[in-house]
């Protein structure tokens, strides 16, 4: 069965500091992986996006690392500020279907204080 | 920021009326996706569509329908309200050539008392 499995499910930092979000799949055959942001009565918004090939991808102050053999990746947010406050949504595509079918994860709620 | 956009934002209806939820999106994209998210939880799919006059139902059985009369528009429509159907509702599209890559309209909350 195609999963996604995010973790922590819930984080709490101060500005300023960095903090890595997880998520592991077992989606396949896999096409790619979309960092979204999703704020608080919005929709999703991509962050980043990597294919099989890539390893690493920076958007700013977030950098997403992806390992296809082990079918993890990770997102880190540096000097976070108090507009990282969100939902951050791992989704994983498969290549087994012309959909392009989206798994999503649940999430992780990052709440930045002051 | 992606021009797709759904109306209304919030919406409180009474049980047992009848609503459409309304997306639209200027990208000229093939593709649109509707998908039901409860609080805390993973988004599912339940309608999608590959160009005008079709629709398909997706991974989570709903009691909604869509139509796709326009490549812009793709409404979701519930005959009956009933509080299990209390849900954010996401509306999404990509382009043929790029299925993997969705743009999300900013949601519609419905609240069904």
């Amino acid at each position: 069965k195609n999963q996604v499995e995010q973790s922590p499910q819930s984080l709490i930092i101060l500005e300023g500091k960095n903090c890595t979000l997880q998520c592991n799949y077992t989606v396949s055959p896999f096409s790619n992986l979309r960092w979204y942001k999703q704020d608080t009565g919005r929709g999703p918004v991509s962050l980043t996006i990597m294919t099989f090939s890539e390893n690493t991808k920076s958007n700013g102050r977030y950098t997403a690392t992806l390992d296809a053999d082990t079918k993890q990746s990770s997102l880190h947010i540096t000097a976070s500020q108090l507009s990282d406050s969100a939902s951050y949504i791992c989704v994983v595509s498969d290549r087994g279907s012309t959909l392009g079918r989206l798994y999503f994860g649940r999430g992780t709620q990052l709440t930045v204080w002051p | 920021e992606a021009d797709i956009y759904q109306t209304p934002r919030y919406l409180v209806i009474g049980t047992g009326k009848k609503i459409t939820l309304e997306c639209s999106q200027t990208m000229g994209h093939d593709k649109m996706y509707w998908y039901q998210q409860d609080p805390g939880m993973e988004l599912h799919l339940i309608h999608y569509s590959y160009g005008v006059n079709s629709t398909e139902k997706g991974d989570l059985s709903s009691e909604s329908t869509v139509s796709r009369i326009r490549t812009e528009h793709f409404p979701l429509t519930l005959e009956s309200a009933r509080p299990s159907h209390t849900s954010q509702y996401l509306c999404a599209s990509s382009a043929r050539d790029r299925l993997d890559e969705a743009f999300f309209g900013q949601g519609t909350r419905l609240t069904v008392v």
